[in-house]
């Protein structure tokens, strides 16, 4: 099977602007959780989605949002881009709303905002 | 959830074993405790988890104490690709899909020729 693909790779915007990011789980897997990595806070937990519904989130405001679509794929969408954004976006899926073996996590979408 | 607690760095020699030690004093009965590890600029990848029994696997064992208060991730032969951050967290299992996951900052291990 392939693995989690996140598109883009590499992002560069700037203040201000907004930014959408793509993540394509496993296939058969339902859940898609998202993280924000940075070098200060660590590997911080954006929110989970599962058949279409967002069923957590955590403490990130409400510029931070996302989607699911019927096929699993999932975006996260950034409105009004601040410094602070800049990090590397990790997509991380599993195969139902559980976990059994962990997630899987895809290579990341590094944004670096200007 | 429950926090860990985890060393910032370890280092360890090429072929011997890594320890790495985890503590997660507030663990509830329903949390499991799970290992990743990120290599440089890859995303995080899983290693082992376990609820109170000691488990191994392919890449590592997992020892949890009997009071689950504290844990350890031991890579037994260590190689230079071993070298990460290695994140121990705990999450509850069977709680209606509940995906929240809190990662600290996890431990640097150094492998070291």
């Amino acid at each position: 099977k392939a693995g989690v693909t996140q598109t883009p790779r590499y992002l560069i915007k700037t203040r201000g602007q907004q930014v959408t990011l793509s993540c394509s789980p496993i296939s058969g897997h339902r859940s898609v959780s998202w993280y924000q990595q940075t070098p200060g806070q660590g590997l911080q937990f954006l929110f989970e989605y599962f058949s279409e519904t967002q069923r957590n989130k955590g403490n990130f405001p409400g510029r931070f949002s996302g989607r699911q679509f019927s096929n699993s794929r999932s975006e996260m969408n950034v409105s009004t881009l601040e410094l602070g954004d800049s990090a590397l976006y990790l997509c991380a899926s599993s195969p139902t709303g559980e976990v059994n073996r962990g997630q899987y996590f895809g290579p990341g979408t590094r944004l670096t905002v200007t | 959830d429950a926090k860990t607690t985890q060393p910032t760095s370890m280092d360890c020699a090429e072929g011997r074993a890594a320890n790495l030690p985890c503590n997660h004093s507030t663990i509830s009965g329903n949390e499991y405790v799970y290992w990743y590890r990120q290599i440089h600029s890859q995303g995080p990848q899983y290693i082992i988890h376990g609820l109170k029994n000691n488990e191994t696997n392919e890449m590592a064992s997992l020892i949890i104490t009997e009071d689950r208060k504290s844990s350890t991730l031991i890579l037994p032969h260590a190689t230079l690709r071993d070298t990460a951050v290695y994140y121990c967290i705990v999450r509850p299992m069977n709680s209606g899909g509940y995906q929240k996951v809190t990662f600290g900052t996890g431990t640097k291990l150094q492998v070291i020729p």
